[in-house]
């Protein structure tokens, strides 16, 4: 296992509600990520971040925020969920001195 | 536009048979190419290929990446029921260097 975790694991929620998805690495890396995955798309990037309060849009990031004030922690908020955002989502992390992204369980979200 | 492409997005086997995955990729600033096994959790890594003719081997699995030609294949040799899954593909590159997936290729092997 790559050291990640994701919380919750399942959310039911209902639209206009605000959302966070919360990740946590137990490796020290640098470079963390949120994708979301859907049928016919398949993974596309959220918003990633190069280190403690650097963070940076990535193909789909209209209508979501990310926090990261501790290494260890990529905070990904959905400020007012709509059913467009139902998705699992997935974080992960940019292991070591190689490119190789390792993906936490996921989150699925469910916007009603 | 930077983009991936895995063919084919799906292909049904029979155990013992051997199938080939394909990935064409179309990324300015290329740097690597990662193939991934995605069953019904997260990804989980198979290879990084950086080097073109080198092929990369673990077990019944094995890739190779043409960088003239700008594609990769996966190969699975004597499929398992186990191998059943949905493989990516996915490069590093354009203009952020954030990886770029392909949509997938979902494999179903028969008993």
């Amino acid at each position: 296992d790559a050291g990640i975790t994701q919380s919750p694991r399942h959310k039911v929620t209902e639209t206009g509600t605000p959302v966070t998805l919360r990740c946590h690495q137990t490796e020290n890396h640098r470079y963390m990520y949120w994708y979301r995955q859907d049928p016919g798309h398949g993974l596309r990037l959220i918003h990633y971040s190069y280190g403690v309060k650097d963070t940076d849009k990535g193909e789909v990031s209209d209508g979501y925020s990310v926090s990261r004030s501790k290494t260890e922690d990529f905070l990904l908020t959905l400020e007012s969920a709509t059913s467009s955002q139902t998705s699992v989502y997935f974080c992960a992390i940019m292991g070591g001195r190689t490119d190789t992204q390792y993906f936490g369980p996921g989150t699925r979200l469910t916007v009603l | 536009e930077d983009k991936v492409v895995q063919s084919p997005l799906s292909l049904v086997v029979h155990e013992g048979d051997t199938v080939t995955l394909n990935c064409s990729y179309e990324v300015t600033n290329f740097r690597s190419l990662l193939w991934y096994k995605q069953e019904k959790k997260a990804p989980t890594f198979l290879f990084m290929l950086t080097s073109s003719g080198i092929e990369k081997k673990s077990g019944r699995l094995s890739s190779i990446l043409d960088k003239k030609e700008l594609f990769s294949i996966l190969n699975i040799t004597a499929t398992q029921t186990g191998d059943s899954a949905v493989y990516l593909c996915a490069d590093y590159g354009g203009s952020q260097g954030n990886l770029i997936f392909g949509k997938g290729t979902k494999l179903s092997v028969k008993p």
